[in-house]
């Protein structure tokens, strides 16, 4: 079992570059989210998937965010014209299904890629 | 009114003793309730799920739903300085799938 994994782990971009992230779910999962968390807060809700399909985005995630999931595999999440308020840390995480109860939907987190905007 | 409320802490509690940890939320429908435990500079872990009202048990870890007091909680028995972390709690607010969180509350075991 290789749980979540993310790429990069750490990214110090300058302000108003692009910067892509990848996340590879649990093999078995078909549900893939995105969050952000800043220092000392709970992460917050950006986007997720069903399969393929992107089901629901967060109004948090600005034009300037930009997630995929092309053969409901693996997943990018590409933020473009960087800003400082952009630095966090980005969770990704899988569930296995659709079903309304755990443990089905529990969700389980990658290591997270923590972005540092200067 | 927030969403998912957590006391933000922190919260000292004695080696041995049990922590107890509180969120209330404020959508009736929500339908699943979960703990993550987050060492400092780590990501969420899962710990606990529950869904019905009532004790769950889980080793040292019980988990507690309240649904008519919107009210969930999580008991840790004889603590061990490694519980020392922030606790999270989720809730998939009105039955949709996105996790809505707490901020969480630090959690610090003395020996």
């Amino acid at each position: 079992d290789t749980g979540v994994s993310q790429d990069p782990r750490h990214k110090i971009t300058k302000r108003g570059q692009n910067v892509t992230f990848r996340c590879d779910p649990i093999s078995e999962h078909n549900r893939l989210y995105w969050y952000r968390q800043t220092l000392g807060q709970g992460p917050e809700f950006l986007t997720y998937f069903q399969n393929e399909a992107q089901l629901e985005k967060s109004r948090l995630l600005s034009d300037r965010f930009s997630a995929e999931r092309p053969k409901g595999s693996f997943s990018t999440l590409e933020i473009q014209r960087t800003e400082q308020g952009d630095s966090a840390m980005y969770l990704c995480a899988s569930s296995l299904t659709s079903g309304g109860s755990p443990p089905e939907n529990e969700q389980f987190f990658g290591p997270g890629t923590r972005l540092t905007v200067l | 009114q927030k969403e998912v409320e957590q006391n933000s802490g922190p919260l000292s509690v004695p080696e041995g003793a049990i922590a107890s940890l509180n969120c209330t939320y404020s959508d009736r429908v929500s339908q699943s309730f979960f703990w993550y435990r987050q060492y400092s500079g780590k990501s969420p872990e899962l710990i606990m799920s529950i869904y019905s009202n009532g004790d769950k048990e889980d080793g040292r870890f019980t988990a507690q739903l309240n649904k008519a007091s919107q009210y969930v909680s999580l008991l840790i028995r004889d603590s061990q300085p490694s519980d020392s972390a922030t606790y999270l709690c989720a809730v998939n607010m009105g039955g949709a799938q996105k996790l809505v969180f707490g901020q969480g509350t630090r959690l610090t075991i003395n020996p």
